[in-house]
């Protein structure tokens, strides 16, 4: 069965230091990558996505940047954090099958305060 | 754009049932559900493609009308083990971007 792992799963941080998460898939090959943020009481928007190695996706623009070096690692990174960084952070995998109809599985996630 | 969800808030008592509404101004592909529980990671319930199917899973059923650009989430006869934040999730047609709204919070008091 697949698996999803993130890590570190909190984390705090001061502001203009650098971040690197972490996301694994396990038991699939090929998949679609996704990272969310989530601020507090608020909804997942996406932030990155990747249907394959080195293939990155921005749809926000902001100081976050992400890199697939392996088919089922994703990193997000920042070189320089601010405050409004901080958030729940969720990665999400999907089998690659028609656009639209892949259901994502998500991560644990991590929890990043920004101080 | 991101679909619109209501009500924001709901509290129910064990037993009553409740009805989550999503719509998007936008032509839909599919509609995906989630419930995600305070601190945790959003768990998903059920897909819904384009065509109006309804779907179900134990005491949960969703509907998808194309027409109306809606779907809907349905809880029967509720239980503590529901309350949670449900998101709903869609996609236009060809697009991997899943655009939630600001979910729903419900709470199932004994």
């Amino acid at each position: 069965s697949q698996t999803i792992h993130q890590w570190p799963a909190t984390l705090v941080q001061p502001v203009g230091s650098p971040l690197s998460l972490e996301c694994t898939v396990e038991g699939t090959s090929n998949p679609n990558l996704y990272w969310y943020r989530q601020a507090a009481g608020r909804g997942l928007q996406l932030l990155f996505y990747s249907v394959g190695i080195g293939q990155i996706s921005s749809e926000v623009p902001q100081n976050l940047s992400a890199s697939r070096p392996q088919d089922r690692q994703f990193i997000l990174s920042s070189k320089k954090l601010l405050l409004s960084d901080s958030g729940f952070y969720l990665c999400a995998w999907s089998a690659s099958l028609d656009r639209g109809q892949e259901t994502q599985y998500f991560g644990p996630g991590t929890r990043l305060l920004v101080l | 754009q991101q679909p619109v969800q209501s009500p924001q808030a709901v509290i129910l008592r064990e037993g009553e049932d409740a009805v989550i509404n999503c719509s998007s101004s936008k032509a839909l592909y599919s509609v995906h559900w989630y419930r995600q529980k305070h601190g945790e990671a959003p768990v998903f319930l059920m897909i819904l493609l384009k065509g109006g199917e309804q779907k179900g899973h134990e005491k949960i059923s969703a509907s998808f009308n194309e027409k109306k650009q809606q779907s809907s989430l349905y809880l029967t006869a509720s239980q503590l083990s529901y309350s949670g934040t449900y998101f709903c999730g869609v996609t236009g047609a060809g697009s991997y971007q899943l655009t939630f709204g600001k979910g729903t919070k419900l709470s199932v008091i004994p």
